[in-house]
C-alpha cells in the first residue's frame, strides 16, 4: 500500500529565503507526483507534475525534483513571499491503483514579511 | 474558466437527512473523483468515475452513492447523513485515469456539517 509522507508539517520562514518543502512514498512504482498549493477555505491548485520518467520540473520560482529509486520528491521555492503562504500537498498516481491518487498531509507553509 | 464546479458550497444537516453533492466540469474530462479532506487524514479518494457510465469505490466509500449522469457531471448523494460524515468535499477531473501526464483539477469544495 502506497504511502506519502511530508517533513515538516509545518514551516515558517521570513520573506525572500529559498526553502525545500520533502515528500517521500513508499512504493517507487508510480506513473506521477503533483505537487499542489491549498489557501484556506479553497480547493487545490495543481502546480508542477513529475511523470515518473522525467527528473525535475520548473515553473518560475517552483522546481520540483523527483527520484523514484529513493521515494522522494522534493518542491524548492525561491525567494519565497507572503503570498506563498499555503498548504503544499504531494500526490503520488501508482502503477498498481491508477485511479487513485495518494496524498500526503501536506506542509503548512508561512512566509513572514 | 469554469474548471470544475462544485454546488452546495455549504450545508448543514441533521442526522438522518439525504442531500446530494453536484459536479460539473467543463473540460472534457473523461474520469472524475469525489475527495473526502478532514484533518490530519488528508484527502481520500470516496468514489471515482474512470468514464462515463461507469463508477468504482474508492477508499471510503460507505455511506455514499454516486452517479455519473453524462460526461460533465458527477453526483455524491448521501442517503442518511451522520456526523462522521462532516468533511470537506472536493470533486475532480482529469483527462483519463490512465498515463503519466495527466494533471488532475479540483473544485473549490463543498464544506459539509451533519448534527
Amino acid at each position: 500500500k502506497q504511502e506519502v509522507t511530508q517533513i515538516p508539517a509545518a514551516l515558517s520562514v521570513p520573506e525572500g529565503e529559498n526553502l525545500v518543502l520533502n515528500c517521500s512514498f513508499t512504493d517507487s512504482a508510480i506513473y506521477n507526483l503533483q505537487w499542489f498549493r491549498q489557501d484556506p477555505g479553497k480547493g487545490l491548485t495543481s502546480l508542477l507534475l513529475i511523470q515518473s520518467s522525467q527528473r525535475e520540473q520548473t515553473s518560475g520560482r517552483l522546481n520540483a525534483s523527483l527520484d523514484k529509486s529513493s521515494g522522494r520528491s522534493t518542491l524548492y521555492i525561491a525567494a519565497s513571499q507572503p503570498g506563498d503562504s499555503a498548504t503544499y500537498l504531494c500526490a503520488v498516481r501508482s502503477q498498481g491503483g491508477s485511479e487513485k491518487l495518494v496524498f500526503g498531509k501536506g506542509t503548512k507553509l508561512t512566509v513572514n514579511p | 474558466n469554469a474548471g470544475v464546479t462544485q454546488t452546495p458550497k455549504f450545508q448543514v444537516l441533521k442526522t438522518g437527512q439525504s442531500m446530494t453533492l453536484q459536479c460539473a466540469q467543463d473540460m472534457n474530462h473523461n474520469s472524475m473523483y469525489w475527495y473526502r479532506q478532514d484533518p490530519g487524514m488528508g484527502l481520500r479518494l470516496i468514489y471515482y468515475s474512470a468514464s462515463e457510465g461507469t463508477t468504482d469505490k474508492g477508499e471510503v466509500p460507505n455511506g455514499y452513492n454516486v452517479s455519473r449522469l453524462n460526461k460533465r457531471e458527477f453526483s455524491l448523494r448521501l442517503e442518511s447523513a451522520a456526523p462522521s460524515q462532516t468533511s470537506v468535499y472536493f470533486c475532480a477531473s482529469s483527462s483519463t485515469i490512465w498515463g503519466s501526464g495527466n494533471t488532475i483539477y479540483f473544485g473549490e469544495g463543498s464544506w459539509l456539517t451533519v448534527v
